[in-house]
């Protein structure tokens, strides 16, 4: 089974601040690979697919880059909206889908 | 416009089976390139991948749930099913199905979540 780490599972930052999250993949999962926003009591938001395509509607300050093993999640200047838990997903083979563990954003 | 909410019991015993609905709006099931999955998340934990059936009623299941888990559709009712057998206090979560798009990137077909419902809780107990 294909395993997801995310670095760091928490993280204090500025506004203004610019930010990276790591996921790494147990093994290749070419660009299969999907970035989640969660506020509490609220679902997930999509933000990025195929490891680094914006979905319509998400604020260009998010980017998302990799392939193979390593991807990036970077937030280039963080507002208060952005404090939330980011979550990567990989579809590329068994099981269909794993979330990595989640980075916790908050305010320092 | 995309919606999808789920619905199904709040309280569930050990054991005992639980089944949630997922009825959405503003796709059919019956499109190629759509899917829909199950995700779960246990109370201040992370979420967890379970289940996504496809349009041609291929379904995936988490292998560490295989044996447990059903999901089925209803096409014409625009519902999809998700049948979890011999619950346990640990199967206490927020249960949430999502629309899944199938899409063909850079020459690689792959799918991600576009729209989630709210979500529902779920508490296995006695």
């Amino acid at each position: 089974d294909i395993q997801m780490t995310q670095s760091p599972s928490s993280l204090s930052a500025s506004v203004g601040d610019r930010v990276t999250i790591t996921c790494r993949a147990s093994q290749s999962i070419s660009s299969y690979l999907s970035w989640y926003q969660q506020k509490p009591g609220k679902a997930p938001k999509l933000l990025i697919y195929a490891a680094s395509s914006l979905q319509s509607g998400v604020s260009s300050r998010f980017s998302g880059s990799g392939s193979g093993t390593d991807f990036t999640l970077t937030i280039s200047s963080l507002q208060p909206e952005d404090f939330a838990t980011y979550y990567c997903l990989q579809s590329y083979s068994t099981p269909l889908g794993t979330f990595g563990q989640g980075t916790k954003l908050e305010i320092k | 416009q995309i919606t999808l909410k789920e619905s199904g019991p709040t309280l569930v015993k050990p054991t005992q089976t639980l089944t949630l609905t997922c009825t959405f709006s503003g796709f059919s099931l019956s499109t190629s390139g759509v899917g829909v999955g199950w995700i779960r998340q246990p109370p201040g934990k992370a979420l967890e991948w379970l289940a996504l059936i496809y349009w041609n009623d291929d379904k995936r299941y988490s292998p560490s749930l295989k044996s447990r888990l059903t999901i089925t559709k209803d096409t014409s009712g625009n519902q999809v099913v998700l049948t979890m057998t011999n619950t346990d206090p640990v199967d206490t979560a927020t249960y949430y199905c999502a629309h899944g798009r199938i899409t063909t990137v850079r020459g690689e077909t792959l799918y991600y979540f576009d729209f989630w419902g709210q979500g529902t809780l779920v508490t296995v107990s006695s």
